[in-house]
C-alpha cells in the first residue's frame, strides 16, 4: 500500500529552468493538494483539485501550474524557476463521504533548490 | 479566510511530563481538524483526526479535543518521551473547496 508518492525527492534547478513534480496516490481519493513549506511560514496551499480534470488556485499559486488528467495523479509544474521557489513541496490527498472528509495523507516531500 | 495559530512556537520539557499543545482558529465552520507530527527533514505523519461533530479523539498517550464554539483545539501528550520530540502541526479542513489550513507548528523537545 504505497499511499501518496512524490517524484522526485530532491532536485536542484537553475534559475529559468522548468520542471514537473509528480504526485501519485493509490487510494482512489478525489481531493489532491500541493503545498510548499518554508521555515517559519508553515505549509501554504499552492493549488488543489477536487476531482479528475479540475484544478483551482490556493493561497500562493503564482509561478506554478497544475494538471489532473488522471484521478490518481496530480502534477505541479514550474515554468521558469526562481530562487524564491526554493522550498519543500508536499502533496496530499483525501476523500469525502457525505459531509465528512477522511484524514489527509501526505507524501514524503520534494526538496527543491533553485540556484 | 481561515487563520490558524499554534502556541507556543517551541516547548522544551523533561521526560515524563504531561503537556498540552494549543491550536486556535478563526472560522468555526470546519469539516474536521487533524493533528500531525513532523520530524526534521521528513514528511507529515497523521496523529489524530477529529470530525466536526466530535469533541475528542484518543490514540495511546495522545488525546486531542475540539471546541468549535471557542475556536480551539488541544493536543495532550501524557508521560512524554524523548521520541516525542518533533514539530506538531494542526490543520483544519474548511471552506466550500475543502481546503486544509495549517498552523505554523509547535516544536517540542523532550529532554532525557
Amino acid at each position: 500500500n504505497a499511499g501518496v508518492t512524490q517524484t522526485p525527492k530532491f532536485r536542484v534547478l537553475k534559475t529559468g529552468q522548468s520542471m514537473t513534480l509528480l504526485c501519485a496516490q493509490d487510494m482512489n481519493h478525489e481531493y489532491m493538494y500541493w503545498y510548499r513549506q518554508d521555515p517559519g511560514m508553515g505549509l501554504r496551499l499552492i493549488h488543489y483539485s477536487v476531482g479528475e480534470g479540475t484544478t483551482a488556485k490556493g493561497e500562493v499559486p503564482d509561478g506554478y501550474n497544475v494538471s489532473r488528467l488522471k484521478k490518481q495523479n496530480f502534477l505541479l509544474g514550474l515554468e521558469s524557476a526562481a530562487p524564491s521557489q526554493t522550498s519543500v513541496y508536499f502533496c496530499a490527498s483525501s476523500y469525502t463521504y457525505g459531509t465528512a472528509n477522511t484524514e489527509a495523507f501526505f507524501g514524503q516531500g520534494t526538496r527543491l533548490t533553485v540556484v | 479566510k481561515q487563520e490558524v495559530t499554534q502556541i507556543p512556537a517551541a516547548l522544551s520539557v523533561p521526560e515524563g511530563e504531561n503537556l498540552v499543545l494549543n491550536c486556535s482558529f478563526t472560522d468555526s465552520a470546519i469539516y474536521n481538524l487533524q493533528w500531525f507530527r513532523q520530524d526534521p527533514g521528513k514528511g507529515l505523519t497523521s496523529l489524530l483526526l477529529i470530525q466536526s461533530s466530535q469533541r475528542e479523539q484518543t490514540s495511546g498517550r495522545l488525546n486531542a479535543s475540539l471546541d468549535k464554539s471557542s475556536g480551539r483545539s488541544t493536543l495532550y501528550i501524557a508521560a512524554s518521551q524523548p521520541g516525542d520530540s518533533a514539530t506538531y502541526l494542526c490543520a483544519l479542513l474548511s471552506g466550500s473547496a475543502r481546503q486544509l489550513t495549517f498552523g505554523s507548528g509547535t516544536q517540542l523537545t523532550v529532554l532525557p
